[in-house]
Protein backbone atom coordinates (compact mmCIF):
# COMPACT_ATOMS: atom_id res chain seq x y z
CA UNK A 1 0.00 0.00 0.00
CA UNK A 2 1.52 3.29 -1.47
CA UNK A 3 1.20 6.44 0.61
CA UNK A 4 0.18 8.29 -2.14
CA UNK A 5 -2.20 7.31 -4.69
CA UNK A 6 -2.69 7.43 -8.33
CA UNK A 7 -4.95 6.05 -10.81
CA UNK A 8 -3.71 2.45 -11.92
CA UNK A 9 -4.33 3.08 -15.53
CA UNK A 10 -5.21 5.96 -17.40
CA UNK A 11 -6.35 6.36 -21.45
CA UNK A 12 -6.15 9.03 -23.96
CA UNK A 13 -6.45 9.65 -27.51
CA UNK A 14 -3.37 11.37 -29.89
CA UNK A 15 -4.13 15.96 -29.29
CA UNK A 16 -6.07 14.97 -26.00
CA UNK A 17 -5.58 16.57 -22.63
CA UNK A 18 -5.25 14.04 -19.55
CA UNK A 19 -4.58 14.83 -16.31
CA UNK A 20 -2.75 12.18 -14.29
CA UNK A 21 -3.44 12.54 -9.74
CA UNK A 22 -1.66 11.87 -6.78
CA UNK A 23 -3.29 12.16 -3.83
CA UNK A 24 -1.47 11.78 0.05
CA UNK A 25 -2.73 14.22 3.39
CA UNK A 26 -1.46 16.69 5.10
CA UNK A 27 1.98 15.29 6.16
CA UNK A 28 3.08 14.97 2.47
CA UNK A 29 1.90 16.44 -0.70
CA UNK A 30 -0.10 18.79 1.64
CA UNK A 31 3.51 20.97 2.92
CA UNK A 32 5.86 19.24 0.73
CA UNK A 33 6.70 19.59 -3.26
CA UNK A 34 5.79 16.77 -5.67
CA UNK A 35 8.12 15.15 -8.41
CA UNK A 36 6.69 13.35 -11.56
CA UNK A 37 8.55 11.20 -13.47
CA UNK A 38 7.60 8.82 -16.41
CA UNK A 39 9.07 5.47 -17.13
CA UNK A 40 9.30 3.74 -20.44
CA UNK A 41 9.18 -0.34 -20.73
CA UNK A 42 11.03 -0.09 -17.47
CA UNK A 43 13.94 1.98 -18.08
CA UNK A 44 15.37 4.56 -15.99
CA UNK A 45 12.41 7.05 -14.95
CA UNK A 46 12.83 10.31 -16.59
CA UNK A 47 12.06 13.42 -14.13
CA UNK A 48 9.48 15.77 -15.31
CA UNK A 49 8.75 17.64 -13.08
CA UNK A 50 10.60 18.19 -9.65
CA UNK A 51 10.68 20.88 -7.06
CA UNK A 52 7.80 22.84 -9.01
CA UNK A 53 10.13 22.69 -12.38
CA UNK A 54 10.08 21.36 -15.48
CA UNK A 55 12.97 19.56 -16.11
CA UNK A 56 15.41 20.29 -19.28
CA UNK A 57 13.98 18.87 -22.05
CA UNK A 58 10.67 17.95 -20.97
CA UNK A 59 8.04 20.04 -23.35
CA UNK A 60 5.74 22.80 -22.12
CA UNK A 61 2.81 20.24 -22.80
CA UNK A 62 3.41 18.93 -19.56
CA UNK A 63 2.30 20.58 -16.53
CA UNK A 64 2.62 20.39 -12.74
CA UNK A 65 -0.38 21.72 -9.94
CA UNK A 66 -1.34 21.11 -5.98
CA UNK A 67 -4.36 21.42 -4.71
CA UNK A 68 -4.64 20.24 -0.96
CA UNK A 69 -3.34 17.15 -0.48
CA UNK A 70 -3.74 16.23 -4.48
CA UNK A 71 -0.78 17.18 -6.73
CA UNK A 72 -2.01 16.49 -10.60
CA UNK A 73 -0.11 15.90 -14.00
CA UNK A 74 -1.17 17.62 -16.85
CA UNK A 75 -0.14 16.50 -20.47
CA UNK A 76 -1.83 18.78 -23.15
CA UNK A 77 -1.72 17.53 -26.40
CA UNK A 78 -1.28 13.90 -25.61
CA UNK A 79 1.71 12.15 -28.31
CA UNK A 80 2.41 8.25 -28.76
CA UNK A 81 5.58 8.65 -27.10
CA UNK A 82 3.77 9.56 -23.73
CA UNK A 83 3.16 6.17 -23.23
CA UNK A 84 4.34 5.12 -20.30
CA UNK A 85 4.08 4.42 -16.58
CA UNK A 86 3.99 7.81 -14.48
CA UNK A 87 5.19 8.43 -10.92
CA UNK A 88 4.82 10.77 -8.45
CA UNK A 89 7.40 11.13 -5.16
CA UNK A 90 7.35 13.66 -2.28
CA UNK A 91 8.62 13.96 1.65
CA UNK A 92 6.78 12.41 4.24
CA UNK A 93 7.36 13.67 7.78
CA UNK A 94 5.60 11.47 9.44
CA UNK A 95 6.83 8.22 8.24
CA UNK A 96 10.32 10.54 7.93
CA UNK A 97 10.47 9.36 4.14
CA UNK A 98 10.40 9.89 0.73
CA UNK A 99 7.61 7.99 -0.43
CA UNK A 100 6.36 7.27 -4.01
CA UNK A 101 2.96 6.45 -5.61
CA UNK A 102 2.19 3.15 -7.01
CA UNK A 103 2.48 4.21 -10.32
CA UNK A 104 -0.28 5.22 -13.12
CA UNK A 105 -0.31 3.26 -16.54
CA UNK A 106 -0.77 5.94 -19.35
CA UNK A 107 -2.27 4.44 -22.47
CA UNK A 108 -2.29 6.55 -25.85
CA UNK A 109 -5.11 4.98 -27.94
CA UNK B 1 22.85 18.50 -16.17
CA UNK B 2 24.50 16.08 -13.88
CA UNK B 3 25.59 12.70 -15.05
CA UNK B 4 24.86 9.09 -12.81
CA UNK B 5 26.45 5.96 -13.31
CA UNK B 6 26.11 3.18 -10.51
CA UNK B 7 28.57 0.42 -10.45
CA UNK B 8 28.75 -3.34 -8.39
CA UNK B 9 28.60 -6.61 -8.26
CA UNK B 10 25.11 -7.98 -10.16
CA UNK B 11 24.68 -11.10 -8.21
CA UNK B 12 25.13 -11.21 -4.21
CA UNK B 13 24.58 -14.24 -2.68
CA UNK B 14 21.63 -14.44 0.06
CA UNK B 15 22.49 -13.62 3.66
CA UNK B 16 25.30 -11.24 2.37
CA UNK B 17 26.32 -7.57 1.84
CA UNK B 18 25.41 -5.72 -1.34
CA UNK B 19 27.16 -2.93 -2.42
CA UNK B 20 27.06 -0.35 -5.08
CA UNK B 21 28.56 2.86 -5.98
CA UNK B 22 27.02 5.83 -8.01
CA UNK B 23 30.14 7.86 -9.79
CA UNK B 24 28.94 11.83 -10.01
CA UNK B 25 30.04 13.71 -13.48
CA UNK B 26 28.91 16.62 -15.29
CA UNK B 27 28.89 20.32 -14.41
CA UNK B 28 27.53 19.67 -11.43
CA UNK B 29 29.29 17.37 -8.34
CA UNK B 30 28.71 16.72 -5.17
CA UNK B 31 27.36 19.61 -3.95
CA UNK B 32 25.58 21.49 -0.17
CA UNK B 33 21.99 21.27 -0.58
CA UNK B 34 21.90 18.26 -2.88
CA UNK B 35 20.00 14.72 -1.32
CA UNK B 36 22.03 11.63 -3.19
CA UNK B 37 20.13 9.05 -2.90
CA UNK B 38 19.23 5.16 -4.26
CA UNK B 39 15.88 3.77 -5.19
CA UNK B 40 14.96 0.04 -6.26
CA UNK B 41 12.49 -1.14 -8.52
CA UNK B 42 11.72 -5.00 -7.87
CA UNK B 43 10.79 -6.66 -11.14
CA UNK B 44 6.56 -5.48 -11.99
CA UNK B 45 6.93 -3.24 -9.07
CA UNK B 46 7.33 0.23 -8.44
CA UNK B 47 9.68 2.71 -6.90
CA UNK B 48 10.69 2.33 -4.02
CA UNK B 49 12.84 4.97 -1.89
CA UNK B 50 16.23 3.22 0.11
CA UNK B 51 17.75 6.18 1.27
CA UNK B 52 19.71 9.75 0.60
CA UNK B 53 22.89 11.03 2.02
CA UNK B 54 24.00 14.77 1.49
CA UNK B 55 26.92 16.22 1.06
CA UNK B 56 28.47 16.75 4.72
CA UNK B 57 27.78 12.77 5.20
CA UNK B 58 24.13 12.83 6.94
CA UNK B 59 21.75 9.94 5.90
CA UNK B 60 17.86 9.49 6.16
CA UNK B 61 16.65 5.59 5.66
CA UNK B 62 13.49 4.12 4.95
CA UNK B 63 12.09 3.14 7.90
CA UNK B 64 11.30 -0.34 6.21
CA UNK B 65 15.13 -1.08 5.12
CA UNK B 66 17.17 1.03 8.44
CA UNK B 67 18.19 -1.55 10.28
CA UNK B 68 20.15 -2.84 7.44
CA UNK B 69 21.20 -0.15 5.25
CA UNK B 70 24.36 2.58 5.18
CA UNK B 71 25.11 5.10 2.72
CA UNK B 72 28.29 7.07 2.25
CA UNK B 73 29.19 9.94 0.35
CA UNK B 74 33.30 10.67 -1.11
CA UNK B 75 33.59 14.40 -2.20
CA UNK B 76 37.03 13.77 -3.31
CA UNK B 77 36.08 11.23 -5.93
CA UNK B 78 32.40 12.79 -6.37
CA UNK B 79 31.03 9.29 -6.12
CA UNK B 80 28.58 8.21 -2.99
CA UNK B 81 27.71 4.87 -1.96
CA UNK B 82 25.46 2.12 -0.77
CA UNK B 83 25.52 -0.98 1.19
CA UNK B 84 22.89 -3.28 2.08
CA UNK B 85 23.11 -6.14 4.79
CA UNK B 86 21.82 -9.84 5.22
CA UNK B 87 20.16 -9.85 1.93
CA UNK B 88 17.16 -11.79 0.64
CA UNK B 89 15.53 -13.00 -2.67
CA UNK B 90 13.45 -9.93 -1.67
CA UNK B 91 16.17 -7.62 -2.20
CA UNK B 92 16.67 -8.41 -6.05
CA UNK B 93 15.43 -5.14 -7.68
CA UNK B 94 17.17 -2.61 -10.47
CA UNK B 95 18.89 -0.51 -8.41
CA UNK B 96 19.05 3.30 -9.33
CA UNK B 97 20.88 5.96 -7.87
CA UNK B 98 19.69 9.76 -8.01
CA UNK B 99 20.14 13.82 -7.29
CA UNK B 100 17.28 13.85 -4.72
CA UNK B 101 16.04 17.92 -4.51
CA UNK B 102 13.90 20.22 -1.81
CA UNK B 103 14.49 22.61 1.19
CA UNK B 104 14.91 21.33 3.61
CA UNK B 105 13.89 17.28 2.56
CA UNK B 106 14.24 15.46 -0.77
CA UNK B 107 10.66 15.49 -2.27
CA UNK B 108 11.89 14.27 -5.74
CA UNK B 109 14.83 13.95 -7.92
CA UNK B 110 16.27 15.51 -11.20
CA UNK B 111 18.65 13.00 -12.43
CA UNK B 112 18.93 9.80 -12.80
CA UNK B 113 21.81 6.61 -13.27
CA UNK B 114 20.79 4.38 -15.74
CA UNK B 115 19.99 1.48 -13.37
CA UNK B 116 22.03 -1.81 -12.28
CA UNK B 117 20.15 -5.04 -11.94
CA UNK B 118 21.48 -6.56 -8.80
CA UNK B 119 19.80 -10.60 -8.13
CA UNK B 120 20.30 -12.04 -4.75
CA UNK B 121 21.06 -15.99 -5.44
CA UNK B 122 23.05 -18.54 -4.31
Amino acid sequence: QSALTQEASVSGTVGQKVTLSCTGNSNNIGSYDVGWYRQISHGAPQTIIFTNSLASGIPDRFSGSKSGTTASLTISGLQPEDEADYYCSTWDYSLRAVVFGGGTKLTVL
Amino acid sequence: QVHLQESGPGLVQPSQTLSLTCAVSGGSNIIIGDYWSWIRQAAGKGLEWIGSVSAGGSATYSPSLKSRVAMSVDISRSQFSLKLTSVTAADTAVYYCARGRGAYYPNSFDSWGQGTLVTVSS
